[in-house]
């Protein structure tokens, strides 16, 4: 069964470090999402792509945390420098459909990067 | 997203006893998706709603839609060790851009 792979699965960075996920969306699928979820909160969405080009990422905090879908298949998510507050679970989520068409469908989560700050 | 209320937010329960987890949006919802997380681990779908008095079975969880499409019940019957995790509903309010925006999750151990 077709499955999102992120890696890596844990993370362990001291503050003002740079730290980097990636992200292999399931075959076929235009839309990616990164979300952040902090122990004991629902996901948020930081940033959402259609196929390479970013189509929301009013949630992401650009002065630390930068995205790109480069081929419009896989992604990294990049934080520079890494704050205390940073510790969460990055995940993952693609979607095979091209969102607005009145076609809904679910999207597709992976495992999620676990990053802990230091 | 105080948008998007879940209650309980934690649940204790006896294996073999029903129960009901709510979901409740300050706006109509277009869509309603339920997953499922295990503690530390990514979210896996249960199910999507979408019309006003929805109601869909998988095995022995039953999720529902109101009629005027703000609120959302989960429901376990009979539950089993096996459904112990973080119950989190995902909201689409519509838009051009579709995004999910989750509540906070309720958290459900099923004690042996």
């Amino acid at each position: 069964e077709a499955e999102v792979a992120q890696s890596p699965r844990y993370k362990i960075t001291e503050k003002s470090q740079a730290v980097a996920f990636w992200c292999d969306p399931i075959s076929g699928h235009a839309t990616l999402y990164w979300y952040r979820q902090i122990l004991g909160q629902g996901p948020e969405l930081l940033v959402q792509f259609q196929d390479e080009s970013v189509v929301d990422d009013s949630q992401l905090p650009k002065d630390r945390f930068s995205a790109e879908r480069l081929k419009g298949v896989d992604s990294t998510l990049k934080i520079q420098p890494a704050e205390l507050g940073d510790s969460a679970m990055y995940l993952c989520a693609s979607s095979p459909k091209v969102w607005g068409t009145g076609m809904n469908t679910e999207a597709f989560f992976g495992q999620g990067t676990r990053l802990t700050v230091v | 997203s105080q948008e998007l209320e879940q209650s309980p937010q934690s649940l204790i329960v006896q294996e073999g006893k029903n129960l009901t987890i709510n979901c409740t949006s300050s706006k109509t919802l277009y869509g309603l998706y339920w997953y499922k997380q295990k503690y530390g681990e990514g979210l896996i779908f249960l199910m999507m709603l979408q019309k006003g008095g929805e109601e869909k079975s998988h095995e022995k969880i039953t999720a529902k839609l109101d009629e005027k499409k703000q609120q959302s019940s989960l429901h376990i019957t009979a539950s089993q060790p096996s459904h112990a995790g973080i119950y989190l509903c995902g909201a689409d309010w519509g838009g051009s851009n579709y995004k999910l925006t989750f509540g906070k999750g309720t958290l459900l151990t099923v004690n042996p």
